[in-house]
């Protein structure tokens, strides 16, 4: 049992470049998420989705677009890198809603853009 | 709307010193659950802690304890004798208005000395 994988841990882009970020879970969770990791700015929610095929908004999602074609992943899509778009990148999933379960995390995956 | 205040950055503490961790909410919500997660220098984020709003007795799991006061909207955290590997961020997190999401604290930034 992985929990939640994110492929690849590093990567540096030029601006520009595009390039798609991938999370896998193996724990038959319903929801799936993406957070971006900033200095003193937490966890800032980027996309979201409750199920296979259906995604939503969060907080910070102008510049990325996410798929969730099969229920075990969740991608992560820059079309056209900029500097800001610099961070660390976080995946989730939870059995369902969050009211009530925690999610788990995958390793996190450090972008770079020059 | 739901926000988490998290207004310690950063706590210094030297290994065998207790320190608390201060979380205050706003939701509006009546029935709500709570979280706690840690961010080793790994890089992970790791669940800690899930309370449910209807129960406001402190909990306590070896080192760890947590203060939910509903009054006060608080959800502190407390850690008794510290340990170098409690260094670490701690997030509190509150779901959000539709509970399809949770709403990250900005981490309060824990280092113990030796």
């Amino acid at each position: 049992n992985a929990g939640v994988t994110q492929t690849p841990k590093f990567r540096v882009l030029k601006t520009g470049q595009s390039m798609t970020l991938l999370c896998a879970q193996d724990m038959n969770h319903e929801y799936m998420y993406w957070y971006r990791q900033d200095p003193g700015m937490g966890l800032r929610l980027i996309h979201y989705s409750v199920g296979e095929g259906t995604t939503a908004k969060g907080e910070v999602p102008d510049g990325y677009n996410v798929s969730r074609l099969k229920k075990q992943n969740f991608l992560l899509g820059l079309e056209s890198a900029a500097p800001s778009q610099t961070s660390v990148y976080f995946c989730a999933s939870t059995l369902r809603g969050s009211l009530s379960y925690e999610q788990y995390f995958g390793p996190g995956t450090r972008l770079t853009v020059t | 709307a739901q926000k988490v205040t998290q207004a310690q950055t950063e706590i210094s503490v030297v290994e065998k010193e207790d320190v608390t961790l201060d979380c205050v909410y706003e939701t509006r919500d009546t029935t709500y659950y709570l979280f706690w997660y840690k961010q080793p220098p790994s890089g992970e984020l790791v669940f800690l802690i899930r309370r449910n709003s209807f129960d406001e007795q402190n909990e306590i799991s070896g080192r760890y304890s947590w203060n939910f006061q509903k009054s006060t909207s608080s959800f502190n955290f407390t850690i008794t004798a510290s340990q170098v590997v409690d260094s670490a961020v701690y997030f509190c997190a509150l779901p959000g208005e539709n509970t399809d999401k949770l709403i990250f604290g900005t981490g309060t930034r824990l280092q113990v000395f030796p």
